[in-house]
């Protein structure tokens, strides 16, 4: 049984560059999620997916973030106008059902590199 | 995050037990969560506890959690070079638990 995969798993880019993020999650979980991991940090929460539809996106820094989960699997982190200080591990899971109790799964994440 | 604390950094022997502590600040927490964190890679889950236990042990790994003081522990026994991570408590917040607030991570490095 295969877990979260992400692509890719290293992306450098430069500063003023958009770049998308991939998430893959295990096959049959409704639920997905996007955290963010700044060097020597815990993880921070972005946003999470019950489905298609993003049910909190309470954690995205500003309005040039942004995901998408268009069949309610496969996610795309992305971010616009990419800035040094987004340089960070982007960090995926997914989850059984948004419901108490139920774990959630991470993937390897995706080091971003902002120049 | 600031509502979950840990401390930095904790060394041990092969062999001995590890013990790695937590507080947080959400008293309304039905679960808990410890992950851990190898060199490049992302979160394993390791083990959770339910709010109305006090203890939950799992083959080499113990977690005590004091409710009333809002303190969660790790107890690693007989701790491995494999052991070697960083370790993080999440207490999840939100509806149904769905945003993991995680702490700075506790550095475990086991010297053989």
């Amino acid at each position: 049984g295969a877990g979260v995969s992400q692509t890719p798993s290293n992306k450098v880019t430069e500063k003023g560059k958009y770049v998308e993020l991939r998430c893959d999650p295990i096959s049959g979980h409704t639920a997905l999620y996007w955290y963010r991991q700044s060097l020597g940090q815990g993880p921070e929460f972005l946003i999470y997916f019950q489905g298609t539809g993003a049910a909190d996106d309470s954690g995205l820094p500003n309005d040039r973030f942004f995901a998408v989960r268009p069949e309610g699997s496969v996610s795309t982190l992305k971010i616009q106008r990419t800035e040094r200080g987004d340089s960070a591990v982007y960090l995926c899971a997914s989850r059984l059902d948004a419901q108490e109790g139920t774990p959630q799964f991470f993937g390897p994440g995706t080091r971003l590199t902002v120049l | 995050g600031e509502d979950v604390e840990q401390s930095l950094f904790l060394s041990v022997r092969e062999g001995d037990s590890s013990v790695i502590n937590c507080t947080y600040t959400d008293s309304s927490s039905t679960y808990l969560y410890w992950y851990k964190q190898e060199p490049g890679a992302g979160l394993q889950l390791l083990t959770y506890i339910f709010s109305n236990m006090d203890m939950k042990q799992d083959q080499r790994l113990t977690v005590l959690l004091n409710k009333k003081d809002k303190h969660l522990s790790l107890r690693i026994a007989d701790t491995q070079t494999g052991d070697s991570a960083i370790y993080f408590c999440a207490d999840p917040k939100g509806a149904a638990g769905n945003k993991l607030t995680f702490g700075g991570g506790t550095r475990v490095l086991v010297k053989p």
